[in-house]
């Protein structure tokens, strides 16, 4: 299967301990998402890369998270000094580029469980 | 970024036809209109886009009419296995798009 993987599948972590998720893109995609779901909401963007470069990155990104893409190819998401409040699912999607039908394709998601 | 409105649920039975209206009144020239399904702890699954009139693959079918300001996913006798959680989507793939989720359509099959 040559889909987005992401790993681990599930983390629990102790709060204030920092985690770390990686996120392998379908082959030769472009770009690459990371969203964050909680119970019962749908996906929220958290930040995206072309190619190496970090576009943009949403609010909800606090100062004690971070991403990199450091050769274009996979990403990790790092959260530091975790809180009960960063426990949710942590979705990782990549499309080819930039063409309007260039639609997003899911991994299947790390769960984060900070007790 | 276009805001989409989708009913919060609905129940149907196998075999089934099941239609889903997405309204999006201030959709842009550009955007395409895109629709996802979601089991629980799975990530999204793309299941078809549009830009007008009507697509269809081998699991759904999308209506676009001529304003293009709705939509509707239609989903061909159902089973228990498409019980799912179903997110409309409207913005263009180019520049800085980003996917915005709602709720999404809550869509529970009964035997």
């Amino acid at each position: 299967d040559t889909g987005v993987s992401q790993n681990p599948r599930h983390k629990i972590t102790k709060r204030g301990q920092n985690v770390t998720f990686r996120c392998d893109p379908i082959s030769e995609h472009n770009r690459l998402y990371w969203y964050r779901q909680t119970l019962g909401q749908g996906p929220e963007f958290l930040t995206y890369f072309q190619n190496e470069a970090q576009l943009e990155k949403s609010r909800l990104l606090s100062d004690r998270f971070s991403a990199e893409r450091p050769k274009g190819s996979f990403s990790t998401l790092e959260i530091q000094r975790t809180e009960q409040g960063d426990s949710a699912m942590y979705l990782c999607a990549s499309s080819l580029g930039e063409a309007a039908t260039d639609t997003q394709y899911f991994g299947p998601g790390t769960r984060l469980t900070v007790l | 970024l276009a805001k989409t409105t989708q009913p919060i649920s609905m129940d149907s039975y196998e075999g089934q036809e099941v239609n889903i209206t997405c309204s999006h009144n201030n959709i842009a020239t550009n955007d395409y209109i895109t629709w996802y399904q979601q089991f629980p702890s799975q990530g999204p699954r793309f299941i078809i886009q549009g830009y007008k009139t009507k697509v269809t693959n081998e699991v759904a079918s999308l209506f676009i009419p001529a304003d293009r300001k709705s939509s509707t996913l239609s989903l061909p006798r159902v089973s228990l296995s498409d019980t799912a959680v179903y997110y409309c989507l409207v913005g263009d793939n180019r520049g800085t798009y980003k996917y915005i989720f709602g709720t999404g359509t809550r869509l529970k099959v009964l035997a």
